[in-house]
Formats: structure tokens, C-alpha cells, sequence
């Protein structure tokens, strides 16, 4: 079963950092985009930012540019997201999702639970 | 940047009766050189994650009933529920991944009457 699972979520202060990390299973890793997407407390679906399959090429939504990095280890098929200086506009549940293939330009295929976020002193 | 929008914010439609809902985007999605468009459908019910519904604005992914189609090309799209059922009752969707930042629309709940 292709299956994403997220972790690393919890309580962190304003000015705060933290890692999040998904662990992918039931697919080749290394053949596929991955992504991560936040949704903030009964709101929408908001984009945070994209890495190709060989950890190349990296993008960022403008919210997160210059805060946060996207990685990946293909050898431990984990993706990662580190974010720094969060903000409480960043609170919310992290999403990863699967590409839908190997180009970065593809739909979200398979989404994990999600992993919250909160950003409180 | 493309900004997504969506219409309407919420509509309640009746057992089998269809359901429309409508997606713009504020420059084209239509990739020429394979005439494809990058828009994509997704299906989020309370407490679950998304569910991707149909890619390239009118595939249905592996499982999902045919109830559900997708149609629009350039700019404007439209995610068609034909037969609404019960377990239609979501949020449903849009998003954009022609190009960098990719970028969903802000969504269209979709209730029963």
C-alpha cells in the first residue's frame, strides 16, 4: 500500500524552529516528486513547497521563502520540512503528499494525516 | 503568481440531483506543448486529508466513481457531481501546478438540501 506518514508536529514558541518528517513506504521514493501543504484551523488548503525526485530542484511558496528548507533522503526514504522563525499565521496541519509522478509538475497523489502545528508562546 | 478562484462558496444540492462547481484561474493552465491542462480536482471530507479526484482537468484517478467529471480548459474549469450521494458532503478543490507557486482554490462545500 503507498502510504505517506508525517511527524514532528507540536507546540513551538514564536521565533521558534522545527523539523517535520514523512516517511513514505509502498512506492520507489526516489521516482517521485513529494510536497508539503499546510491547512490552518477551518481554513483552506495552502501550498508550502515542492521537491523533485532527485532532491534537485526545490520550490517555495512566498510565505515560506527564506524560512523554511525542503529536503530529502532517498536512502531512508524520508522527506523533510525544517522551518524556521514560525510565525502563529504558521500554525496549522502539514500535509506531505506523493507526486503524481516524476516531474515536479504533477498532481498531489497520496496525502498523509497530516501533522499540526502550533506556533504559541 | 496564478491566483485559483472558486464559485460557489457552498451550494446544498438533493439526493441524485447534480452538482456544478466552478474554478478559475488567472492565467492559463493549458500547457502547449501537449495540449494538457495542469488542474486538479480534490475531495476533502471533515477530519480526513484530501483525496485527489481528477488530474490534468478531466482524468479520473483509479477509484473514484464515475459520478464525479472534470471539464474546462485555458482558464475556466468545472468539477461536475452527476448523481450527488450522501457521501458526496465535502469541501471539494481546485488547484493549479503549471507553474510555481502551485496553488489550490479556496474551496466549495457541498451539502445536501
Amino acid at each position: 500500500e503507498v502510504q505517506v506518514v508525517e511527524s514532528g508536529g507540536g507546540l513551538v514558541q514564536p521565533g521558534g524552529s522545527l523539523r517535520l518528517s514523512c516517511a513514505a513506504s509502498g512506492f520507489t521514493f526516489s521516482n517521485y516528486a513529494m510536497h508539503w501543504v499546510r491547512q490552518a484551523p477551518g481554513k483552506g488548503l495552502e501550498y508550502v513547497s515542492t521537491i523533485s525526485n532527485n532532491g534537485d530542484n526545490t520550490y517555495y511558496a512566498n510565505s515560506a521563502k527564506g524560512r523554511f528548507i525542503i529536503s530529502r533522503d532517498n536512502s531512508k526514504n524520508t522527506l523533510y520540512l525544517q522551518m524556521g522563525s514560525l510565525r502563529p499565521e504558521d500554525m496549522a496541519v502539514y500535509y506531505c503528499a506523493k507526486g503524481l509522478s516524476s516531474n515536479s509538475y504533477g498532481a498531489f497523489e497520496v496525502w498523509g494525516q497530516g501533522t499540526m502545528v502550533t506556533v504559541s508562546s | 503568481d496564478i491566483v485559483m478562484t472558486q464559485s460557489p462558496d457552498s451550494l446544498a444540492v438533493s439526493l441524485g440531483e447534480r452538482a456544478t462547481i466552478n474554478c478559475k484561474s488567472s492565467q492559463s493552465v493549458l500547457y502547449s506543448s501537449n495540449n494538457k491542462n495542469y488542474l486538479g480536482w480534490y475531495q476533502q471530507k471533515p477530519g480526513q486529508p484530501p483525496k485527489l479526484l481528477i488530474s490534468r482537468a478531466s482524468t479520473r484517478e483509479s477509484g473514484v466513481p464515475d459520478r464525479f467529471s472534470g471539464s474546462g480548459s485555458g482558464t475556466d474549469f468545472t468539477l461536475t457531481i452527476s448523481s450527488l450521494q450522501a457521501e458526496d458532503v465535502a469541501v471539494y478543490f481546485c488547484q493549479q501546478y503549471y507553474s510555481f507557486p502551485f496553488a489550490f482554490g479556496p474551496g466549495t462545500k457541498v451539502d445536501i438540501k
